[in-house]
């Protein structure tokens, strides 16, 4: 079946430094979602890539699809403490009906 | 507009237990999804459930079940509680098959002693 891993599954970084998580799916996806899941609380849905090779930015946050639409990653520019959480990618197969998650990068931020 | 909700919010049983969870998703969707998340881990999928009936399910064994209600609600049962079932209970909503968006409630955190 279909298999999506995340990498590092934990990151400590200072207030102010950049961090990125990379997402690898075995399968070829049709669609890739962000999701962060603050401590305590829920995943809430970041964003949606849909074609190969797509960028897409949300303020310091960077959304890329790899040209294979195997893998993705998500960069973080400037980290603030309200980073802070657990994030997850979550792909979709061809037919587009099942959402695979990723195990989660948890991010960490020290002031 | 309301969000996923779910009920109960916690609750404590013990080994050999049955629980029953609820969710219900947003006016206007039709696919429930269930997680199970355990303290720190990731989201790992239990169930699919669209327009009423069961489209899909994690690897889990049997005693894990659901039902998705007329209203698109849902239940999550769970048979013979066992420790390692102590965990955050997650359902989402969606609009229907390849339609965007989860849309996840608070969850239902359960532990088993």
């Amino acid at each position: 079946g279909q298999q999506v891993m995340q990498i590092p599954q934990y990151q400590h970084v200072q207030e102010g430094e950049d961090f990125t998580t990379y997402c690898n799916s075995s399968t070829t996806l049709s669609n890739i979602q962000w999701y962060k899941q603050r401590p305590g609380g829920h995943p809430v849905f970041l964003i949606q890539l849909v074609k190969s090779g797509e960028v897409k930015k949300q303020k310091r946050l960077t959304f890329q699809f790899g040209e294979a639409k195997k893998n993705s990653s998500l960069h973080i520019t400037a980290t603030q403490t309200t980073d802070v959480g657990t994030y997850f990618c979550a792909g979709s197969n061809n037919a587009g009906n099942m959402l695979t998650f990723g195990g989660g990068t948890r991010l960490m931020v020290k002031p | 507009e309301a969000g996923v909700t779910q009920s109960p919010t916690h609750l404590i049983k013990t080994r050999g237990q049955q629980v029953t969870l609820r969710c219900s998703p947003i006016s206007g969707h039709t696919s429930v999804y269930w997680y199970q998340q355990a303290l720190g881990l990731g989201l790992q999928f239990l169930l699919w459930y669209d327009e009423g009936e069961e489209r899909n399910r994690g690897n889990f064994p049997p005693r894990f079940s659901g039902r998705q209600f007329p209203n698109y609600s849902s239940e999550l049962n769970v048979n013979a509680l066992e420790l390692e079932d102590s965990a955050l209970y997650l359902c989402a909503s969606r609009g229907g098959i390849n339609t965007g968006e989860l849309f996840f409630g608070e969850g239902s955190r359960l532990t088993v002693l």
